[in-house]
Parts: C-alpha cells; structure tokens; sequence
C-alpha cells in the first residue's frame, strides 16, 4: 500500500495568514494527488484534483504543488469559512488511500 | 446536479451485517464509477472499495474478505455489504461519485450515514 504521511496534524493560525500543509508519499504517485476540506459534521468536499488543478467553484486562495514525492496544499490568506480538516488521497495504485488529515484551527 | 444519499440502518449487532445503499439523483449510475469511503468517529478517511459501469469492483484489502458492492441501474442504486461487524466497523459510511476513470478523485459525497455496531 502506498502510505501518505500528512503533517502538521494540526495547527493553530489567523485570519490572512499563509497556511501551508504537505504530504509525502511513501513511492511516486505522479501527480495522482487530490486535496479536500471536511468540515464538522459534514463530507468531505473537493478542493484540489491532480495535485495543482483547482476544482470548478473553489476559490484561487487555494493551490496545489508537488515536488517529488512530497505535495504541498496552500491557502494563501485565510478565511474564516476555512477553518476545517484537510486531507490529502492518492489515486496512483489501488488502494486508494488518504492522509491523515490537518486541522486548522483559529489561533 | 449530481446528488447522493445514504440510507440504511444505524444500529447492527456485532457479527452481523451491515448493508447501505446509495441512491443517485441527476446523472444514471451507468456513466461513471462509483465509491464507498468511512470514517471512524473522530479518525481519518478509509477507502472501502468502488464499483464501475461494467459490474466489476475494487476493493481494500484490509476489507476485501467481508465486502460485496452492487449496483442497480434500474433503482439508479449502488450498494454495499459488510459482513460480520465488529465495534471497529462503526464509521460514518459515505458514498460517493468517481468522476475521472478507473481511479481518482470523489466528487461529489453523499451527506453520510453514522453506522453503529452494538449489540
């Protein structure tokens, strides 16, 4: 199984502050990369498909980028409707599987 | 609009099994590949396994043994069954679309469906 190590596994910052997470895959994925936000009690919710391309509707804040093995998800000012727990899944061999997930919380 | 939604029991006794279905309102089942994912309360995602346009399926390992997705085009329905649950196995259960080809990204969810398993 490929295993996708996702960090921080929390963290606390302001609104307009650059939040950034990675996750590293265990062997090359490509760029078979994805990123969603969960919010409580809610499905997750696609942000980011193929590492860099920006789901129709989400706003430009959001961005995608990879190097290697490691995928960076970025939001470049933060907002209040983005506080919420982010997860990286990786689509390169079966089983799908996905990090372990960020929380962003308001410092 | 694509939309999905869950349904089936809350509550199934340990040893039992679990059975969902995922009705699909705004596109037919027979264009695109389809997926269950859980997730335990407070833990991270778990993919279970897909099931695409031919019938043929997917499935995680780690479930493959207890796991049976089907569809049915006629409901527009596509179902999962896990046998013999155990405590490990109460999740909320979503379903969810597949968008790309064979593998990829899930787009849109079903709302999610809490699955208990206690006796």
């Amino acid at each position: 199984d490929i295993q996708m190590t996702q960090s921080p596994s929390s963290l606390s910052a302001s609104v307009g502050d650059r939040v950034s997470i990675t996750c590293q895959a265990s062997q090359d994925i490509s760029d078979y990369l994805n990123w969603y936000q969960q919010k409580p009690g809610k499905a997750p919710n696609l942000l980011i498909y193929d590492a860099s391309n920006l789901e129709t509707g989400v706003p430009s804040r959001f961005s995608g980028s990879r190097s290697g093995t490691d995928f960076t998800f970025t939001i470049s000012s933060l907002q209040p409707e983005d506080f919420a727990t982010y997860y990286c899944q990786q689509y390169r061999n079966f089983p799908l599987t996905f990090g372990g997930g960020t929380k962003v919380e308001i410092k | 609009q694509v939309q999905l939604q869950e349904s089936g029991p809350g509550l199934v006794k340990p040893s039992e099994t679990l059975s969902l279905t995922c009705t699909v309102s705004g596109v037919s089942i027979s264009r695109y590949y389809w997926g269950w994912i859980r997730q335990p309360p407070g833990k991270g995602l778990e993919w279970i396994g897909c099931i695409y346009t031919s019938g043929s399926t997917n499935y995680n390992p780690s479930l493959r043994s207890r796991v049976t997705i089907s569809m049915d085009m006629s409901k527009n329905q596509f179902s999962l069954r896990l046998t013999s649950v155990t405590a490990a196995d109460t999740a909320v259960y979503y379903c969810a679309r597949v968008p790309g080809s064979i593998k990829g990204w899930f787009d849109p969810w079903g709302q999610g469906t809490l699955v208990t398993v206690s006796s």
